[in-house]
């Protein structure tokens, strides 16, 4: 299995700012993913963090709203640029290996709220 | 459009009674179903899940059905307790498709009574 610890657990920001949540996964895995979970609706997969490179986007999703690194195999970021009341939700880091079981973890979530 | 229906929204059960979730999908190609349980201001956590090859999975009191002529799939709690009381998802994934490209149903909110 896999821990999955992210930072900040919940923010308040003004529009127009941009916040960085970090994801710190306690084993190494070969995969990590953002997801969205808007309030009372599913989880969107935003993206794929790719180690070393430029992460995979969703349709929907674009870099310079959400830009990502992943610098090494158990660290990301997801940055939300310029942010507006549209973008208050929860965002989520998951993670998991590639294999037989496919299990996909996630964080606990990073609350976020635009004023 | 919603790759995977969800329902209901929303349910309450008394305790020791059974609560059962269901969901549809029209895409053909998804190829594992997970359910998964997420308690308030905690992430997601996998609870079970399934492979069309087999039409049923039980670990302890939940058990996922699975009807691939139907493309229904469902989520049964035997003998429900307060502490399941939580948000279950359905998700599918696409056979081929990386491991986290998960399409979630909108969830449904359990209530068990005690």
């Amino acid at each position: 299995s896999a821990v999955i610890s992210q930072k900040p657990s919940r923010d308040i920001c003004q529009r127009g700012t941009s916040l960085t949540i970090q994801c710190q996964v306690d084993s190494q895995v070969t995969m990590m993913f953002w997801y969205r979970q808007q309030p009372g609706q599913s989880l969107t997969l935003i993206a794929t963090a790719n180690q070393g490179s430029e992460a995979t986007y969703e349709s929907g999703f674009v870099i310079d709203k959400f830009p990502i690194s992943r610098p090494n195999l158990t660290f990301s970021t997801l940055t939300v640029s310029n942010m507006s009341p549209e973008d208050s939700s929860i965002y989520l880091c998951s993670a998991g290996t590639s294999g037989n079981t496919g299990e996909l973890f996630f964080g606990e979530g990073s609350r976020l709220t635009v004023l | 459009q919603q790759q995977v229906k969800q329902s209901p929204q929303s349910l309450i059960v008394q305790k020791g009674g059974i609560s059962i979730i269901n969901c549809a999908y029209e895409n053909t190609a998804f190829d594992y179903f997970p359910w998964y349980q997420q308690f308030p201001g905690k992430g997601p956590a996998l609870l079970i899940a399934i492979r069309p090859d087999v039409s049923e999975k039980k670990e302890g009191r939940f058990t996922i059905s699975f009807n691939k002529s139907a493309k229904q799939f469902s989520l049964h709690i035997m003998d429900s307790q307060p502490g399941d009381s939580a948000t279950y998802f359905c998700a599918a994934r696409l056979r081929g498709s990386t491991l986290g490209r998960l399409y979630f149903g909108r969830g449904t909110q359990l209530t068990v009574w005690p």
